[in-house]
């Protein structure tokens, strides 16, 4: 069945570390998209990518940095710059703007 | 820029009864997209509805229907019947009428179903 892996569904990581977090599409799906969700806050943009090779910054891109090398990856670093990063990420994919988007199960970091 | 605004952060309705959520937005563009997502306690986001705002008429799934009204930029959630498994927070979402773009998000409806 086609749809987007994220992994791991949970993260600890230490303060001053950098973390990778992972998200697979096999979807065929050219743009993919990275949000941050906090309470009472909804889902905020962290950064996307409409095709390979190039992405852009949303609206909380600092403190953090992503690559699309392939069609099927878009992996999230989490700096050690990034200073409030215990939060639930989501990954998604959209081929179309009519059918919204497909999202991941999310990733759910804590510094520790 | 977009905004999308829910005004009810939580809201409760008894198994069977009709409860609406409500979401305003604010754009310049003409045509964009409307979308309802619902995130239950598994955190997985499901889209519930679309909109086309070039449509006039009225998006519906099955219990789920809207109401959009371009002029007042208002995009409201009806739930016909509610479930228990319909207890989740709900999220309205804008997008540009475009292949791909991002989606902004309001800060989410957290709905209750009572027995």
């Amino acid at each position: 069945d086609g749809g987007i892996t994220q992994s791991p569904k949970y993260l600890f990581r230490k303060e001053g570390q950098n973390v990778t977090l992972s998200c697979e599409q096999n979807l065929n799906h050219d743009a993919m998209y990275w949000y941050r969700q906090d309470p009472g806050q909804g889902l905020r943009l962290i950064y996307y990518s409409q095709i390979v090779n190039d992405f852009q910054k949303g609206d909380i891109a600092e403190g953090y940095s992503v690559s699309r090398e392939k069609k099927e990856s878009f992996p999230l670093t989490v700096t050690s710059a990034q200073k409030n990063p215990t939060a639930f990420y989501l990954c998604a994919s959209s081929i179309e703007g009519l059918y919204g988007y497909t999202f991941g199960s999310g990733t759910r970091l804590t510094v520790v | 820029a977009q905004t999308v605004t829910q005004s009810q952060p939580e809201m409760s309705v008894q198994e069977a009864e009709t409860v609406t959520l409500s979401c305003t937005y604010d754009t310049s563009e003409n045509n964009y997209y409307l979308f309802w997502y619902k995130q239950p306690p598994s955190r997985q986001m499901i889209l519930v509805i679309r909109q086309e705002a070039y449509k006039q008429q009225n998006a519906t799934e099955n219990r789920f229907s809207v109401n959009f009204q371009k002029a007042a930029k208002s995009f409201s959630l009806k739930i016909s019947d509610s479930q228990l498994g319909d207890t989740a927070m709900y999220f309205c979402a804008f997008m540009k009428h475009a292949y791909t773009d991002k989606l902004i998000f309001g800060t989410g409806t957290r709905l209750q179903v009572f027995p």
